[in-house]
């Protein structure tokens, strides 16, 4: 079966560094996400994104946060400045249409903010 | 808005009995059930969906669900638990009305159930 995936699965950064996750999702796939998972807590919704612009956004996702997707295969998660509450584990998933309710997560990339 | 509760952190059982994992849910239109499972250090996994049709789902690793409108569950169960399947149990819903304007709406999760199988 196809798989999203994300690097890297672990990233350490100090804080009010800037740091991008990226994913690669399915290749054929026109919708994208981005969720985080804090330690411990549930799985949280921070962005979706198609035809190269976001389509909604959560209010976990402020100016700090932007996406991108540079070419035809990835898609990035930046944070510009951490903070220590940032750490999580942050997924990206992707599905076929918006409408196709079978979303594909990624493994996940895990953030630590020392 | 849509909403998921799961109102058990934790399940156990022991191994060869059945098992079940609670799921409640609240949206304004017709709703899209998942159950998604998350062991240590890895992504999340679909198990399975309701979108409509029979209310008794079937999904990977002899795991169903059964949809219920009256009581807004979508209880997960298996009905021989292993070992193996300790592990984290998401239920998430998407509400099929927010769907229906072509938005690319997001999943919205419970808290999550840690199950335990115990041999």
């Amino acid at each position: 079966e196809p798989e999203v995936t994300q690097t890297p699965s672990h990233q350490v950064t100090q804080m009010g560094q800037e740091v991008i996750l990226r994913c690669v999702p399915i290749s054929n796939h026109l919708y994208f996400y981005w969720y985080r998972q804090i330690l411990g807590q549930k799985v949280e919704f921070l962005v979706s994104f198609y035809n190269n612009e976001i389509s909604e956004k959560s209010e976990i996702f402020d100016d700090q946060f932007s996406v991108e997707r540079p070419d035809g295969s990835n898609f990035t998660l930046k944070i510009r400045s951490t903070k220590l509450e940032d750490s999580a584990m942050y997924f990206c998933a992707s599905s076929p249409t918006g409408v196709t309710p079978k979303a594909f997560f990624g493994q996940g990339t895990r953030l630590t903010v020392v | 808005a849509q909403s998921v509760a799961q109102p058990e952190d934790q399940v156990n059982v022991a191994e060869g009995n059945p098992l079940t994992v609670k799921c409640t849910y609240s949206v304004s239109g017709n709703p899209y059930l998942f159950w998604y499972v998350q062991y240590p250090n890895r992504g999340l996994q679909f198990l399975l969906k309701y979108i409509t049709g029979d209310n008794l789902v079937k999904g990977s690793y002899g795991f169903e669900a059964e949809f219920n409108k009256s009581q807004t569950s979508f209880h997960l169960k298996k009905p021989s638990a292993l070992v193996s399947d300790s592990a984290l149990y998401f239920c998430a819903v998407r509400d099929e009305a927010i769907i229906s304007s072509g938005s690319a709406r997001q999943l919205t999760f419970g808290s999550g159930t840690q199950l335990t199988v115990l041999p």
